[in-house]
C-alpha cells in the first residue's frame, strides 16, 4: 500500500513531441505527488508537484495530471527539448509524518 | 544559500571497513533525510530526523547501518562493517516541513570492492 508505481521504465521521443510519464498509487491517504528530475551526478530536483484538490497544474511546458478515483497521476512534458533528457521519479506522501515514497523512475531520452 | 551539501561525492573502500557519509543540511530546515539509489529499488527512505531527533528509520537495512544528527547543520550515515551490496548512491534531503518538497544534496557514490 506504501508503494508508487511509475512506468515506463524508460522513453524515446523525438524533440518537440510529447513525453507521459504515469504513476499510480494505492495508500488514499496520500495527500502531496511531487515529480522530480535528476540529472547525471546530480541529487533530484523538485520538477513541479499537486494536491488532490486539483486535477491539473501547469507549469510552463510540464503540466501534471491527477485523476483521484483511478489513484493515477502522471507528468506531461510538451515540446519536449534534449535538454530534458533526465531520469523523472514521481513520489507521493501522506499528511501526516511521514516521507516521500518514490517511484523507480523514468529515464527520457529526447532526441534531436 | 548553498544548498544541501554532502561529503565525500565518491568513496571506495574494501569490503569490512568503516564508512562514514556527512550531510549539512540547508540551515533552518528542520527535517533531514537520508535516501539511498540504486537501479534496482531507485530510491530508498533509509531515515528521517525531525530537530536533530530520529523519527522513522525502518529502513536502515540492518545494524550495520547508523545514523546520528548531534546537531542541526550536520549529519552522518555509517555503515559498519560495509558489504559489497552497499554500493549505491547516498543522498541526503532537508525541507522546512513536511508539507512541500526536499531539496537533495548532490550525493555520495560509495563502491564497496
Amino acid at each position: 500500500q506504501q508503494q508508487v508505481k511509475q512506468s515506463p521504465q524508460s522513453l524515446i521521443v523525438q524533440k518537440g513531441g510529447i513525453s507521459i510519464i504515469n504513476c499510480a498509487y494505492e495508500n488514499t491517504a496520500f495527500d502531496y505527488f511531487p515529480w522530480y528530475q535528476q540529472f547525471p551526478g546530480k541529487g533530484p530536483a523538485l520538477l513541479i508537484a499537486i494536491r488532490p484538490d486539483v486535477s491539473e497544474k501547469k507549469e510552463g511546458r510540464f503540466t501534471i495530471s491527477f485523476n483521484k478515483s483511478a489513484k493515477q497521476f502522471s507528468l506531461h512534458i510538451m515540446d519536449s527539448q534534449p535538454g530534458d533528457s533526465a531520469t523523472y521519479f514521481c513520489a507521493a506522501k501522506a499528511q501526516a509524518g511521514t516521507a516521500l515514497i518514490f517511484g523507480k523512475g523514468t529515464t527520457l531520452s529526447v532526441s534531436s | 544559500d548553498a544548498g544541501v551539501i554532502q561529503s565525500p561525492r565518491h568513496e571506495v573502500t574494501e569490503m569490512g571497513q568503516e564508512v562514514t557519509l556527512r550531510c549539512k543540511p540547508i540551515s533552518g530546515h528542520d527535517y533531514l533525510f537520508w535516501y539511498r539509489q540504486t537501479m534496482m529499488r531507485g530510491l530508498e527512505l533509509l531515515i528521517y530526523f525531525n530537530n536533530n531527533v530520529p523519527i522513522d528509520d525502518s529502513g536502515m537495512p540492518e545494524d550495520r547501518f547508523s545514523a546520528k544528527m548531534p546537531n542541526a547543520s550536520f549529519s552522518t550515515l555509517k555503515i559498519q562493517p560495509s558489504e559489497p551490496r552497499d554500493s549505491a548512491v547516498y543522498f541526503c534531503a532537508s525541507t522546512p516541513n513536511l508539507r512541500g518538497g526536499y531539496t537533495f544534496g548532490s550525493g555520495t557514490r560509495l563502491t564497496v570492492v
